[in-house]
C-alpha cells in the first residue's frame, strides 16, 4: 500500500513563530487533506489539496503532486494550533482507495 | 448545518461486553466511514458505506465487529464480545460521494475496555 510519511514527528514553538510540516507519499494521489487534531480529539479540515496551493488565514498548503510531496505553512503561531497534524492521502488507482493517514505532526506552541 | 455526530463520547466496559457506537452523517452525505484511531498513531478505516451498501469492509474484524446503516443514513458499529485491545478512540466520517472528496469526521467516541 501507500507509505505517508510526515515530518517532523514533533515540534515546539513560541507564540508568534513560524512553522513548514511536510508529508511525503510514495504513489500518485488523487485524494491528499490535511488535518488538526485538537487535545480534545477533534479531526477539523484544514485543506483538500491533492495539488496546487491554498491559503485559509494564517495557514496555507502546497501540494507538488509529481514530486510526491506536500507542504503546510503556519505563520504566526498561536497556542490554539497545538494538537497534532495529520496528512492522509488516496492512492491514484481504480477500484476503492481508502484514505490512509500519516503518523502526525505534534505541535505545540508555548505563550 | 450539523457537523457528523457521535455518540457516546466516552465509554467504559469491561471484556468480554459488548458496546456499540452510533453515528449521524452529514445530511446530503451518501458515504459513511468508520475509522478507528490507537493511541498515538492515524485513524484507521473500518468499513465505508455508500448509501446502505458496505463496500469496503476488508479491514472489520468481523468475528466480534458488526456494523449497519438502514436506510442509507445513520449508522451503528458494535463489538461483541470487547476485548482490551479494542480500547481506541472510534471516528466516524462522511462525505458527498466516495473517493477523491473531502472527508469530514465527528468527536469520536473514546473507548476504554478494563
Amino acid at each position: 500500500g501507500i507509505q505517508v510519511e510526515q515530518s517532523p514527528p514533533d515540534l515546539i514553538l513560541q507564540e508568534g513563530a513560524n512553522s513548514t510540516l511536510r508529508c511525503n507519499f510514495s504513489d500518485s494521489v488523487n485524494n491528499l487533506q490535511w488535518f488538526h487534531q485538537n487535545p480534545w480529539g477533534q479531526l477539523i479540515n484544514l485543506f483538500y489539496i491533492p495539488s496546487g496551493t491554498k491559503q485559509n488565514g494564517r495557514l496555507s498548503a502546497t501540494t507538488v503532486a509529481t514530486e510526491r510531496y506536500s507542504l503546510l505553512y503556519i505563520s504566526s503561531s498561536q497556542t490554539t494550533d497545538s494538537g497534532v497534524y495529520f496528512c492522509a492521502v488516496e492512492r491514484r488507482r481504480t477500484g476503492f482507495q481508502k484514505l490512509v493517514f500519516g503518523t502526525g505532526t505534534r505541535l505545540l506552541v508555548s505563550p | 448545518e450539523a457537523g457528523v455526530v457521535q455518540s457516546p463520547r466516552y465509554k467504559i466496559i469491561e471484556k468480554k461486553q459488548p458496546v456499540a457506537f452510533w453515528c449521524n452523517p452529514i445530511s446530503g452525505h451518501n458515504t459513511l466511514y468508520w475509522y478507528r484511531q490507537n493511541l498515538g498513531q492515524g485513524p484507521e478505516l473500518l468499513i465505508r458505506y455508500e448509501n446502505e451498501e458496505a463496500v469496503d469492509d476488508s479491514q472489520l474484524p468481523k468475528d466480534r465487529f458488526s456494523a449497519e446503516r438502514l436506510k442509507g443514513v445513520d449508522s451503528t458499529l458494535k463489538i461483541q464480545p470487547a476485548e482490551l485491545g479494542d480500547s481506541a478512540v472510534y471516528l466516524c466520517a462522511s462525505s458527498l460521494v466516495g473517493q477523491g472528496t473531502t472527508q469530514y469526521f465527528g468527536p469520536g467516541t473514546r473507548l476504554l475496555v478494563l
